[in-house]
């Protein structure tokens, strides 16, 4: 599975749209994206995923470009809530080969008042 | 539906000593994975499992042994806990595609 690169730390503020990028330029025509959060101390918490369409739940949506190098995690309207570790991901859908997959460090989004 | 169970939430062991760490999922889901999170690095994955009697080694085997006899549930075991063992145990779970679903984490201290 692909590696994947996020900044380390982001600020936002409350009420406006957090934009959390991420590069992953090795992905494969068969990994998709998938995003994840973890708040303070508890398990991840799955956001989304994609393959190359653009996506969008009611948590958030996910911007992947024309090449598919990059992606975006945009949440519309952050909220204090979201002050989280935010993680990218590339898998293949088949979750049956996981030897490879790679949690980085992933992108600390403080949301301020 | 509970998700995924995970229990203890907290343990401590003396290093020589043996332990289980409990996984249940009630969501039918085929594939189940045990991780582990340590301070400066991201989560690494230590076993899977694709389905009741498969089991295979991730990232960081060593010292760990799993099992998987029903879809339900995928105990990890601590041989031998060592110092190093410390650390933040995740369980995961999918159907196969789409996203894991993690349990709430075993918080394991060994002295």
């Amino acid at each position: 599975d692909a590696k994947t690169t996020q900044p380390p730390s982001m600020d936002c503020a409350e009420g406006r749209a957090a934009n959390l990028p991420c590069n992953h330029s090795t992905i494969s025509g068969n990994e998709y994206v998938y995003w994840y959060r973890q708040i303070h101390s508890q398990g991840p918490q799955y956001i989304i995923h994609g393959l190359k369409n653009n996506e969008t739940n009611e948590m958030a949506s996910l911007i992947i470009t024309e090449d598919r190098k990059s992606s975006t995690l945009i949440l519309p309207h952050a909220t204090l809530r979201d002050t989280a570790v935010y993680y990218c991901i590339v898998r293949a859908f088949n979750a049956g080969n996981n030897r490879k997959l790679i949690w980085g460090l992933g992108t600390s989004l403080a949301v301020n008042p | 539906n509970a998700g995924v169970t995970q229990t203890p939430k907290f343990q401590v062991l003396k290093t020589g000593q043996s332990m289980t760490l409990q996984c249940a999922q009630d969501m039918n889901h085929e594939y189940m994975s045990w991780y582990r999170q340590d301070p400066g690095m991201g989560l690494r994955l230590i076993h899977y499992s694709v389905g009741a009697g498969i089991t295979d080694q991730g990232e960081v085997p060593n010292g760990y042994n799993v099992s998987r006899s029903t879809t339900e549930d995928f105990p990890l075991r601590l041989l031998s806990a060592a110092p190093s063992q410390t650390s933040v145990y995740f369980c995961a779970s999918t159907p196969g595609g789409g996203g894991y679903t993690f349990g709430s984490g075993t918080r394991l201290t060994v002295v």
